[in-house]
């Protein structure tokens, strides 16, 4: 079975501080996709990562594949009281059509 | 606003009854995905559609069916319901059918409440 770790399930912290999610896996994926869920809404693709060791930054947000492709992370800086929210991540494995594998999920809360 | 259309939104119904979530995908997008998030099993990858073949699958009970229709809206039907099929369900589309190639879009879920 192909399961994805997320870590950790829970963060608070104050705004300006730094924090890094990790999502692990002992499978191989042919991408990683990182998603952010508000309540009440459905998930919204933040990226996908599809070549081991590539790293992508979305202004304070910043993306890593592992080069094994079978971890990734996620990095914010200088968090905001907006970026609040569930943060998913989701493997595609080889060979199995349009099937995602997502992660439990870390639940951010940026205190002002 | 994604695109994606979800019916209804709510839906309580009771134990061994049948229920039908409905659909609709953004303009131009082939491929139907189908979830169920719950606070114990995260979100579950069910089903995919695309272009009204399936595609890929994945923990969906036998209880649990789909299809994609020609005009490319889905339904998920959910029959014998038991209350630990209580939750959020999630429909997604995209233009072709590996995820990892392109964006897939959520539509806002159906919350099913089984009492």
């Amino acid at each position: 079975t192909q399961l994805l770790e997320q870590s950790p399930q829970f963060l608070s912290i104050q705004e300006g501080e730094n924090l890094t999610v990790y999502c692990n896996s002992s499978s191989v994926f042919s991408s990683l996709q990182w998603y952010r869920q508000e309540p009440g809404e459905g998930p919204v693709l933040l990226v996908t990562v599809v070549t081991g060791g590539e790293v992508k930054k979305l202004k304070r947000l910043t993306f890593q594949f592992g080069d094994a492709r079978k971890d990734s992370s996620l990095h914010i800086t200088a968090a905001q009281p907006g970026d609040t929210g569930l943060y998913l991540c989701a493997g595609a494995p080889y060979n199995q059509g349009g099937k995602l594998i997502f992660g439990q999920g870390t639940e951010l809360s940026v205190k002002p | 606003d994604s695109g994606v259309t979800q019916t209804p939104k709510h839906l309580i119904t009771a134990t061994g009854q049948r229920v039908t979530l409905r659909c609709s995908p953004r303009s131009g997008d082939l491929s139907v995905y189908w979830y169920q998030q719950s606070l114990d099993q995260g979100l579950q990858f069910l089903i995919q559609y695309y272009n009204g073949e399936e595609r890929a699958k994945g923990n969906i009970l036998e209880r649990f069916s789909a299809q994609q229709f020609p005009d490319l809206h889905s339904e998920l039907n959910l029959s014998s319901l038991e209350l630990g099929d209580s939750a959020l369900y999630f429909c997604a589309s995209s233009v072709d059918g590996h995820p990892g190639d392109t964006e897939a879009f959520f539509g806002q879920g159906t919350r099913l409440t089984v009492v």
